[in-house]
């Protein structure tokens, strides 16, 4: 059972489309993270939300508590956007650090 | 801008060998984390530390790791006797204080190869 869930698991867009990609999750949760791995394998963290909404240049973040969904958004895409974009949530009442992650969407934007 | 490092990026090790993972945190922060990634699975929580102790750790974190903060900047992963199914990336992350709300920065990896 995967306790958190993201689709798709492929995306492949334009250069200049608007991107969404989606989490759902199973459990209680205290905050909800994105990250961007590189190709090379290299993790950096994009948002950490617990509500709302997160906005960051080109890249939207929104989370909906009660339905248990998170969308990461990105507009204006460029090649360089391309990535495995992971979303994983903290357990409420977990540990800090004990982070449950989603198995990743592998964005390719072509130019 | 600060980040976490780690060393070495590729270590080759034969099945049995014992490997030490290296990680430099940020200096100012006071949780540090090792998370693996086998290759085409999801990362995996592997263990907190926190004041010089283990504040948390997963199934897979058994007898054969251990964790250690030697000196004021290090922080290590050690695998005692490897076997293959520890080939993998190995992540080290770090946060200002742990809080449910802290961003964890991570450093770039290690990919860890058992023959």
């Amino acid at each position: 059972k995967n306790e958190v869930e993201q689709s798709p698991q492929n995306l492949t867009a334009q250069e200049g489309e608007f991107i969404t990609i989606n989490c759902s999750y199973s459990v209680g949760i205290s905050a909800l993270h994105w990250l961007q791995q590189h190709p090379g394998g290299g993790i950096v963290s994009l948002f950490m939300l617990s509500s709302g909404k997160k906005k960051h240049g080109r890249l939207i973040a929104t989370i909906n508590i009660q339905e248990k969904h998170s969308s990461l958004h990105i507009t204006a895409s460029h090649p360089r956007d391309s990535a495995v974009y992971i979303c994983a949530v903290l357990n409420y009442g977990g540990s800090q650090g004990n982070l449950i992650f989603g198995k990743g969407t592998k964005l390719s934007v072509k130019p | 801008e600060p980040e976490v490092t780690q060393t070495p990026s590729h270590q080759v090790t034969q099945m049995g060998q014992e490997v030490i993972l290296r990680c430099v945190p940020i200096s100012n922060h006071l949780y540090f984390y090792w998370y693996r990634q086998i290759l085409g699975q999801k990362v995996e929580f592997l263990v907190s530390f926190y004041n010089n102790e283990i504040s948390e750790k997963s199934e897979i974190f058994d007898d054969q790791f251990s964790v250690e903060r030697p000196d004021g900047s290090n922080f290590t992963l050690k695998i005692r006797s490897t076997k293959l199914e520890d080939s993998a990336m190995y992540f080290c992350a770090s946060s200002p204080s742990g809080g449910r709300l802290d961003t964890q920065y991570f450093g770039p990896g290690t990919r860890l190869t058992v023959l």
